[in-house]
């Protein structure tokens, strides 16, 4: 069965621009996670659905990211005004159930660049 | 400061040697999940443990968390090239959010 895929695997943009990450979880998991990965850091939690909803976004850095997860599947991670900082390899997580409860199924990431 | 301390951060030993890494925090925690990331790839769950003084194994791993569920350890037992990567421990902080530490780089040398 088809595991969490993540588009594009790699983006390079220039600092001002903006950006849209795709997530598409395994199908029928109904908890979706993002996160951010610096180099040499582990995952940084960013956000997390359940079903339509952002149930926690306290991981957010700032109002220039911004997710959505419409029809409870697929989710985007937009990213306005990027910066030289947003460089990193953002990740998404899909599970059966939220809450911390459920094992997390990674994808393998979008390395972002900015110039 | 982390909520999670990884050591060491970096190992590079050969094939055949056994290691230990570490995890540890001043906190107490229900429950703690050991990852393995490989380059180009999502962190992959190992285990999760749950008890205190809990010890799992999984063919050559061997994860202990400790008495207090402050801590804990993965030890491996005569490493194979197979098993070089990042060593991720991580925990739910009550909820949705999963904090990780920073990991431990482990590399295993033919």
């Amino acid at each position: 069965g088809a595991g969490v895929s993540q588009t594009p695997s790699n983006k390079v943009t220039e600092k001002g621009k903006y950006v849209e990450l795709r997530c598409d979880p395994i199908s029928g998991h109904t908890a979706l996670y993002w996160y951010r990965q610096s180099l040499g850091q582990g995952p940084e939690f960013l956000i997390y659905f359940q079903g339509t909803g952002a149930a926690d976004d306290s991981g957010l850095p700032n109002d220039r990211f911004f997710a959505v997860r419409p029809e409870g599947s697929v989710s985007t991670l937009k990213i306005q005004r990027t910066e030289r900082g947003d460089s990193a390899v953002y990740l998404c997580a899909s599970s059966l159930r939220g809450g911390g409860g459920g094992t997390q199924y990674f994808g393998p990431g979008t390395r972002l660049t900015v110039l | 400061t982390q909520l999670l301390e990884q050591s060491p951060q970096f190992l590079s030993i050969q094939e055949g040697e056994n290691l230990t890494v570490y995890c540890n925090s001043s906190s107490v925690f229900s429950s703690l999940q050991w990852y393995r990331q490989e380059p180009g790839e999502g962190p992959v769950l190992l285990v999760t443990v749950v008890t205190g003084g809990e010890v799992k194994k999984l063919k050559r791993l061997t994860f202990q968390f400790g008495d207090a569920r402050k801590d804990s350890s993965l030890h491996i037992t005569a490493a194979q090239t197979g098993d070089t990567g990042l060593y991720l421990c991580a925990v739910n902080t009550g909820g949705f959010k999963t904090i990780f530490g920073a990991g431990t780089r482990l590399f295993v040398k033919a």
